[in-house]
């Protein structure tokens, strides 16, 4: 029944790992997005894909990769992690209609900490 | 560019007692406004949202009206439960913005009773 999942839920890892997080919706949406809470609540989008397609890219280090195999899934894939990137993660997705906001259904958010 | 400014929290109240947490933005065009809720350990959801100007939002007795003249889109809700507690966040996408949001810093609502 989960429309937006992500795993894992928590990820704990040292410094200069690669690591990655995984997305899938089932609602049928077209495009998907990556967005970063950081340690004050503050969030601020990272990617969209919109069926398999990059559409957004935000000022992002080439560190982060997005990968999107169907338009479903959405990964995020983090090489060479830094303290910095301790974060929540989170996905969303929503549909695609010209010409109108689109709600975005989120992701329960994936806690990553960098030691 | 687009952004949005939230008032700075933790906002405590005590059960019953009115809400409102204000939320101004600056964006160009005519932007969509939305207030999300993330409760503890959960993602966000959407709480409500405007499109136009001096539409009211509303859901779970929340409301807000979209303000142009003022750039505002303030929350509010007349008696909280314990139950609301939780971090609000005020967002807009901006036509042609290919529906990313901009979020404020979020607010932080513990209600007491």
């Amino acid at each position: 029944d989960t429309a937006v999942s992500q795993t894992p839920k928590y990820l704990v890892t040292q410094m200069g790992n690669d690591k990655s997080i995984k997305c899938e919706q089932n609602l049928g949406h077209d495009t998907m997005y990556w967005y970063k809470q950081d340690s004050k609540k503050f969030l601020k989008i990272m990617f969209s894909y919109n069926n398999k397609e990059l559409i957004i890219n935000e000022t992002v280090p080439n560190r982060f990769s997005p990968k999107s195999p169907d338009k479903a899934h959405l990964n995020l894939h983090i090489n060479s992690l830094e303290l910095g990137d301790s974060a929540v993660y989170f996905c969303a997705s929503s549909p695609h209609r010209a010409g109108s906001y689109n709600e975005q259904f989120f992701g329960p958010g994936t806690r990553l900490t960098v030691l | 560019g687009n952004s949005v400014t939230q008032m700075e929290g933790p906002v405590t109240l005590s059960e019953e007692a009115f809400l409102t947490i204000n939320c101004t933005y600056t964006a160009t065009g005519y932007p969509s406004l939305f207030w999300y809720v993330q409760y503890p350990g959960e993602g966000l959801q959407l709480l409500l949202k405007a499109t136009k100007a001096d539409d009211k939002g509303s859901n779970k007795g929340f409301e807000a009206t979209y303000r142009k003249e003022t750039t505002s889109f303030h929350l509010e809700k007349g008696s909280v439960q314990v139950s609301d507690s939780a971090v609000y966040f005020c967002a807009l996408i901006n036509t042609g913005t290919a529906s990313k949001l901009t979020f404020g810093t979020g607010t932080r609502l513990q209600v007491t009773l």
